[in-house]
């Protein structure tokens, strides 16, 4: 069993459009975050969610909201799409904040 | 200002011999210190971690790391390189409730 999973795997739109991202975790852990890779490989905490409750919202901009259903999941929502949103987007989750992060396969995002 | 680097982009390193990717930090209070492999198109896999303790820790596939905290450094070591750990590595540290990585260094083990 995947223990943090991510759909889709790839996507590709155009400028403008809203998207999702979608993650689920089934290690039972209470936190979760979304963190953006850029082409560098430079990787960049965007949001993390404790108990549902955000914990930490960096200088993301606010096209980017997260949404915690529960627990298991966190999902990432991005309108207006920009270029500048290409990359690729990782879904984690620890048993706290303390604790070490377990990692999603990925999103490719393109935008087009 | 809380931060961890790495300051080597790159590594080569021959096979069967030991390696070190170096990482340092800067951090208010007790720092907990992680260490995470990247193979190319996968997320991260964590591999070892401090938080209190040992200064030597040992982790997943023969890596260990030695916290100090006096350098305020904490290198990743492998007494004998594989050419199946050529990766992407990253150093993090959590300080506060917040988790900073270092840009990475990838990895090369020559066979």
């Amino acid at each position: 069993d995947t223990a943090v999973s991510q759909t889709p795997k790839y996507l590709v739109t155009q400028m403008g459009n809203d998207k999702s991202i979608k993650c689920e975790q089934n290690l039972g852990h209470d936190t979760m975050y979304w963190y953006k890779q850029d082409s560098k490989k430079f990787l960049k905490i965007m949001f993390s969610y404790n108990n549902k409750e955000l914990i930490i919202n960096e200088t993301v901009p606010n096209r980017f909201s997260p949404k915690s259903p529960d627990k298991a999941h966190l999902n990432l929502h991005i309108n207006s799409l920009e270029l500048g949103d290409s990359a690729v987007y990782f879904c984690a989750s620890s048993q706290d904040l303390v604790n070490e992060q377990y990692f999603g396969p990925g999103t490719r995002l393109t935008v087009t | 200002a809380q931060s961890v680097a790495q300051p080597e982009d790159q590594v080569n390193v021959a096979e069967g011999n030991p390696l070190t990717v170096k990482c340092t930090y800067s951090v208010s209070g007790n720092p907990y210190l992680f260490w995470y492999v990247q193979y190319p198109n996968r997320g991260l896999q964590f591999l070892l971690k401090y938080i209190t303790g040992d200064n030597l820790v040992k982790g997943s596939y023969g890596f260990e790391a030695e916290f100090n905290k006096s350098q305020t450094s904490f290198h990743l070591k492998k007494p004998s390189a594989l050419v199946s750990d050529s990766a992407l590595y990253f150093c993090a540290v959590r300080g506060g409730n917040q988790f900073y990585f270092g840009t990475g260094t990838s990895l090369t083990v020559i066979p």
